[in-house]
């Protein structure tokens, strides 16, 4: 069955440092998300991607985070410099058509921010 | 923004019993969906009704819609110790490209 893939499944990084979390959205999908989930807390829209160019970004999402999609498979969430509020887990999403259909979710990436 | 509030926060109950769970929304949809996680882990899609459903199946999941209320549950029959985890709804309409999700219902299921 056709999956989400999220790579790394835990990170380690120094404040400050820039880190890249990489996605492999269901092949077909249209569209993409990235959703952050602090220890204990609820799961966060981060920002919405498609055709290229982003949809709909949270507030979270400021000038530090950005996405790419650099190729016809990956999907990446890139923050600059990282907080130690940053530390969380990181999921990716992945829709097969329009808005308002069933989201396929990764295993998450966890960042921690040392 | 379209956010589904779960009720009860927390459930506990023993295998073999039904759990049922509602969401509560303010704003007109589309649809609805459900959603389960698993501690640390992803969401799964478990199902999503349409706003002209009432009622949809699938496998042991009941899920109502009423949209006169704005409301929706999930039953979950005879459960299972693998069901423990945590439901969100997240209802979902109009041009919003993203779901929203609430804190959801912890759901424990005794063996």
């Amino acid at each position: 069955e056709p999956e989400v893939t999220q790579t790394p499944s835990h990170q380690v990084t120094q404040m400050g440092q820039e880190v890249i979390l990489r996605c492999v959205p269901i092949s077909n999908h249209l569209y993409f998300y990235w959703y952050r989930q602090i220890l204990g807390q609820k799961v966060e829209f981060l920002v919405s991607f498609y055709n290229n160019e982003i949809s709909e970004k949270s507030e979270i999402f400021d000038d530090q985070f950005s996405v790419e999609r650099p190729d016809g498979s990956n999907f990446t969430l890139k923050i600059r410099s990282t907080k130690l509020e940053d530390s969380a887990m990181y999921f990716c999403a992945s829709s097969p058509r329009t808005l308002n259909t069933e989201a396929f979710f990764g295993q998450g990436t966890r960042l921690t921010v040392v | 923004s379209q956010q589904g509030e779960e009720d009860p926060q927390a459930l506990s109950i023993q295998e073999g019993e039904n759990a049922t769970m509602n969401c509560s929304y303010k704003t007109s949809i589309n649809n609805l969906q459900w959603y389960r996680q698993n501690s640390g882990r992803g969401l799964v899609h478990l199902i999503l009704i349409r706003s002209n459903e009432r009622e949809k199946h699938s496998g042991r999941l009941r899920v109502t819609l009423d949209t006169s209320k704005k409301s929706s549950s999930l039953l979950i029959t005879a459960s299972r110790a693998a069901d423990t985890a945590s439901y969100f709804c997240a209802p979902s309409g109009g041009s919003n490209y993203k779901l929203t999700f609430g804190k959801g219902t912890l759901l424990t299921v005794n063996p």
